[in-house]
This record gives structure tokens, sequence and C-alpha cells, in this order.
């Protein structure tokens, strides 16, 4: 199976700030990765889709890069409502595996 | 939005068996392939099985292989996934998703107790 790994498993930032989290898989899927906000309690939400393709209806501070094994997700500026777990999961296999999450907290 | 409602969840002996059920509204169900993904408490998203739209091709995690099967009824709009063989590990909140690559539609879970 393909294993992706996310880093840092967690961090604090303060709004305004620039914030990226990275997703490595352990071989090329192509552009085949996901990105899903998700909030206590709450199922995920899509919010990018074939690594850069914003989904219908997320802020444009929302950003996707990448290709192979190295993605990155990026919010240009944190809002107060952008603090949650963030998943990559990639479909370029028929076993569709997540990463293990990154928390983005309030400093 | 695309109504998912997940059904069944419960608390169940180790051991025991469980069926979950997904029932689908508002889109052409049978043109889409479907989904469960789990969370157990306090951890991170699990994908663990998929169907295609036609129920054709079945997916599965290995931890689940060989005691989870996952079922569709395209006459009924809904999704099944038959749990045997429950584990501790297996607690958590089970949700149904739409998609065959990207997951936009999601259910609101329902939650899946292993205990003796």
């Amino acid at each position: 199976d393909i294993q992706m790994t996310q880093s840092p498993s967690s961090l604090s930032a303060s709004a305004g700030d620039r914030v990226t989290i990275t997703c490595r898989a352990s071989q090329s899927i192509s552009i085949f990765l996901n990105w899903y906000q998700q909030k206590p309690g709450k199922a995920p939400k899509l919010l990018i889709y074939a690594a850069s393709t914003l989904q219908s209806g997320v802020p444009s501070r929302f950003s996707g890069r990448g290709s192979g094994t190295d993605f990155t997700l990026t919010i240009s500026s944190l809002q107060p409502e952008d603090f949650a777990t963030y998943y990559c999961q990639q479909s370029y296999s028929n076993f569709k595996t997540f990463g293990q999450g990154t928390t983005v907290e309030i400093k | 939005e695309v109504p998912l409602v997940e059904s069944g969840g419960n608390l169940v002996k180790p051991g025991g068996s469980l069926r979950l059920s997904c029932a689908a509204s508002g889109f052409s169900f049978s043109k889409y392939n479907m989904n469960w993904v789990r969370q157990a408490p306090g951890k991170g998203l699990e994908w663990v099985s998929s169907i295609t739209s036609s129920g054709t091709y079945l997916y599965y995690a290995d931890s689940v292989k060989g005691r989870f099967t996952i079922s569709r009824d395209n006459a009924n709009n809904s999704l099944y996934l038959q749990m045997n063989s429950l584990r501790a590990e297996d607690t958590a909140v089970y949700y149904c998703t739409r998609g065959e690559n990207e997951y936009a539609y999601w259910g609101q879970g329902t939650l899946v107790t292993v205990s003796s």
C-alpha cells in the first residue's frame, strides 16, 4: 500500500499567517492527491483535489501544489475559521490511504 | 448538498457483528463509486472500503479484509458495510462517502463501539 506522511503533525500560527503543510507519498502518485479539512465533531470537507484544483466554494486563500511524491497545502492568510485538522489522501491506488493529519492551532 | 445518512452504529462485544447502512438521496446513486472511511476516537482518518458503481469491484483495507463486506443496493440507493469478528480497534465513527477519486460528499457518521 502507498503510505502518506504529513509534516508537521501540528503547528501553532496566528491569524494572518501564511501556513504550509507538506504531504509525501511513499511512491509516485502523479497528481492523485486530495486535501481535506476537518473540524471537531464534523465530517471532513474536501478542499483540493488533483493536487491543485480548488473544490467549489473553497476560499482562494487555500492552494495546493506538487506532483509525484511531494505535495503542499498552503493557506495564504490564516483566518479564524481555518483552525482545524488537515489531511492529505492519495487516490492513485484503489486503496486510498490518508496521511496522519496536521492540526493547525491558534498561537 | 448531497445527503448521505449513515445508520446502524451501536455498542457490540468483541467477536460480534454489525451492519452499517448509508441512505443516499439527491443524486443518481447507481452512477457513483461509494466508500467507507472511519475515524477512531482522537485519531486520524482511515480508508476502509470502496465499491464501484455497479458493485463489480470491491476494495478493502488490510485491517478489515476478510472480516468486513461492502455492498450496495442501487434500486434502493443504499450502501452497506457488514462487519464481522469485530475487535476493539474497530471502534470508530464510520463515514459513508461518495466518489471514485476525491470524496466531495460525506455523511455525518455513525459510531461503532466494540467493548465487553
